[in-house]
C-alpha cells in the first residue's frame, strides 16, 4: 500500500463548476500538506501549502487538511478552462528529511 | 529569474546503454532533488542533496542509478546498463533548503527501447 492514495481520476466537470480533490495517507508523522498542479509536458508546480490541520484559502482555492483522519482536499471554486491539468497532493514530515511524498495525481478536465 | 532547467527534454536510447541527465538549480538554492514519473504513477523520489552533506540516496531503484552534485550546484543524474522499465519522466526540482518550496524543472523524458 502506497502510503499517499489519490484517485487517478480522469476528472471532467463544467466551467463554473466547484471540484473536490482527495487524498488519504497512512503515516501520521506527516505534518506538511501540499497540492501541485501540473500541465501537461511540464513540470509540478505549487499550488497550495498547509502545515498540521485546518484550512487554507487562496482566492478560487481551498485546501482542507484534517489529520485526525488523515485526509486532506483541495476545493476549486468557479473552475475554469485553465484549471484544466493533474493535481498531485504531496507530504512530507517536515523535519529534516525533505523528501515529498507524493499522489498519484488527478487529472482535471474543466469544459467551456 | 531562471527556473530550474533540465537537459535533454527528451532522451531516446536503446537497451544496454547508458544515458546522463542534467539539472541546474535555481541559483543559490541548497537543496536540490531528482523524482522519477511513471505513466499513470505519482512523483517517486530518487536522491536528494543538501549542501555538503552525504545524498540521501534511500529512493534510487538500484545500482544502476546514480548522481553527483558538483560545486553545489549542477547534477547529474547516471542510469548505466538502461532497461525498458526505465522509461520515465525524470523531474528535479530544487529549494533554498530542505525545509523550503521545491521548485520543479521541465523533466527529461526517458524511452529506453
Amino acid at each position: 500500500q502506497k502510503e499517499v492514495e489519490q484517485d487517478p481520476g480522469p476528472l471532467s466537470v463544467p466551467e463554473g463548476a466547484i471540484v473536490s480533490l482527495n487524498c488519504t495517507y497512512s503515516n501520521s508523522a506527516f505534518q506538511y500538506f501540499m497540492w501541485y498542479r501540473q500541465y501537461s509536458r511540464k513540470g509540478p508546480e505549487l499550488l497550495m501549502y498547509t502545515y498540521s490541520s485546518g484550512n487554507k484559502e487562496d482566492g478560487r482555492f481551498t485546501a482542507q487538511v484534517d489529520k485526525s483522519s488523515k485526509y486532506i482536499s483541495l476545493f476549486i471554486r468557479d473552475s475554469q478552462p485553465s484549471d484544466s491539468a493533474t493535481y498531485l497532493c504531496a507530504m512530507n514530515r517536515g523535519s529534516t528529511l525533505g523528501r515529498l511524498y507524493f499522489g498519484r495525481g488527478t487529472q482535471l478536465t474543466v469544459w467551456p | 529569474g531562471a527556473g530550474v532547467s533540465q537537459s535533454p527534454s527528451n532522451k531516446v536510447t536503446e537497451k544496454g546503454k547508458d544515458v546522463e541527465l542534467r539539472c541546474d538549480p535555481i541559483s543559490g538554492h541548497t537543496a536540490l532533488y531528482w523524482y522519477r514519473q511513471s505513466l499513470g504513477q505519482g512523483l517517486e523520489f530518487l536522491i536528494y542533496f543538501q549542501g555538503n552533506s552525504a545524498p540521501d540516496k534511500s529512493g534510487l531503484p538500484s545500482d544502476r542509478f546514480s548522481a553527483e552534485r558538483t560545486g553545489g550546484s549542477v547534477s547529474t543524474l547516471t542510469i548505466q546498463r538502461t532497461q525498458q522499465e526505465d522509461s520515465a519522466v525524470y523531474l528535479c526540482a530544487s529549494s533554498p533548503s530542505l525545509q523550503e518550496t521545491q521548485y520543479f524543472g521541465p523533466g527529461t523524458r526517458l524511452l529506453v527501447l
